[in-house]
């Protein structure tokens, strides 16, 4: 069974122009996740999707972070402008109507 | 919100060496997880377990709910077991998981 895919891996971008990331969760999960986490942190969630619908956003920076999963199936995550500390690792992870959290490699974002 | 706490911060082990690592948490949890995060980044699952106890090979969890506390097992320590533990709990079926700061292990041949 694939695993969860993200894109791109790395990205390096200078401060205020804007960047997205790809998320593929496993085939039929409903619910999808989006973490950010800061070097030295544990994950911390930014945006839960189940389908299509926003569960939760309460922790998205909405003035700069924008997330979309338009067929509910893959989701992209935005950011304009990026700001120095968006420099994080950006994680997605998907789970079935269960509870078990399975987590993508991360894409990996430096700002300048 | 919920709040997990991870003990030890750090630990160093000698190859071959066993291990205890601690996570308490200050709600009842419906999601247990732990994680095995490595040096890419990639975070491996390693247990799901709210409760009871679970063994896979050398890693083995348990997890006592009425107490609010999760203890992970590692027995004959590898240095492939080197990377950062993370503890995450989840208050509601379906909901974001709560990770704690992690715990770094260096096991050193």
């Amino acid at each position: 069974e694939a695993g969860v895919a993200q894109s791109p891996r790395y990205k390096i971008i200078e401060k205020r122009q804007s960047v997205a990331f790809w998320c593929n969760p496993i085939s039929g999960h409903a619910t999808l996740y989006w973490y950010q986490q800061i070097l030295g942190q544990g994950p911390k969630l930014l945006i839960q999707f189940q389908n299509n619908g926003v569960v939760d956003d309460s922790q998205l920076p909405k003035d700069r972070f924008s997330a979309e999963r338009l067929k509910g199936v893959d989701s992209t995550l935005k950011i304009q402008p990026a700001k120095l500390e968006d420099s994080a690792v950006y994680l997605c992870a998907s789970t079935p109507w269960g509870n078990e959290q399975f987590f993508g490699p991360g894409t990996r974002l430096t700002v300048l | 919100g919920i709040q997990v706490e991870q003990s030890p911060p750090d630990l160093i082990l000698q190859e071959g060496a066993n291990s205890t690592l601690r996570c308490n948490f200050s709600d009842s949890v419906n999601n247990l997880q732990w994680f095995h995060q490595n040096p890419w980044g990639q975070l491996i699952n390693l247990f799901y377990i709210p409760s009871g106890t679970k063994q896979n090979g050398r890693l083995s969890a348990t997890t006592v709910a009425t107490e609010r506390y999760s203890l992970l097992y590692i027995s004959s320590s590898q240095t492939t077991d080197s990377g950062v533990y993370f503890c995450a709990v989840g208050s509601e079926y379906g909901n974001k998981l709560v990770f704690g700061a992690g715990t770094i292990l260096r096991v050193k041949s």
